[in-house]
């Protein structure tokens, strides 16, 4: 069975500073994808940012990037030059290859303070 | 992009009443989707997978009776909420995918939040 962990329930950062969201994962299973949706107080959810498995190189997308080590089994989400729009929840997931279902963390609630 | 529609975005209704939410694929063909369940200040929990055609695959303990699902067509799914009470509220979202394959994320509708009185 697939395990996806945000260990961070709150995080509060001041506005223009870099933050860095936890996410560990535990699955037996050798190819895999990771993902980060962004969730604000409205409700829907954003997608972020994809890392898989095999990919040598860590993800970005523009101020978002992901640290990702594998041996670790860490996929932290690091957004840089925060701006009060990011305070959002932030959900880490990761769905094994062959499967449909995209398994979820408990969520991180990130506060960007002016 | 991919974009995923939901309908209605609110619901306020008494108890007793069955309450369908829609979930559309606008711009892609999904032989899959998924309805996830969120309280407040909670993760998402998956509730049941929908399959175009066929019937869909309930997570353990969501009642298949209580929580109707019906995937018609490859750009529609319906979640029905039969005689809803007042601990069915919650908020509902459901997603899509273009392809299942591993790099491609679900793509969500904007949610549904449901209050029974």
């Amino acid at each position: 069975a697939q395990k996806i962990t945000q260990t961070q329930p709150g995080m509060f950062v001041q506005e223009k500073e870099a933050v860095t969201l936890d996410c560990t994962y535990d699955t037996s299973d050798q190819s895999y994808g990771l993902f980060w949706y962004k969730q604000p107080s409205s409700g829907e959810m954003i997608f972020l940012i994809y890392q898989g498995s095999y990919d040598e190189q860590n993800a970005t997308e523009g101020r978002y990037s992901l640290n990702f080590q594998k041996a670790r089994k860490s996929a932290n989400l690091v957004i840089s030059a925060s701006q009060l729009g990011d305070s959002a929840m932030y959900f880490c997931a990761m769905r094994v290859k062959g499967a449909q279902k995209l398994v979820f963390g408990q969520g991180t609630r990130l506060t960007i303070n002016p | 992009g991919a974009v995923v529609s939901q309908h209605p975005s609110w619901v306020i209704c008494k108890s007793g009443t069955s309450v369908k939410i829609e979930c559309r694929s606008l711009d892609f063909q999904a032989t899959t989707m998924f309805w996830y369940r969120q309280f407040p200040k909670q993760s998402l929990m998956l509730m049941a997978t929908s399959n175009e055609g066929s019937k869909a695959t309930y997570e353990q303990g969501v009642e298949k009776d209580k929580f109707l699902i019906n995937h018609a067509s490859l750009t529609l799914s319906t979640l029905t909420v039969t005689s809803a009470h007042p601990e069915d509220s919650s908020f509902y979202i459901c997603s899509a995918s273009p392809a299942l394959t591993d790099h491609q994320p679900q793509h969500f509708g904007d949610g549904t939040r449901l209050s029974i009185l």
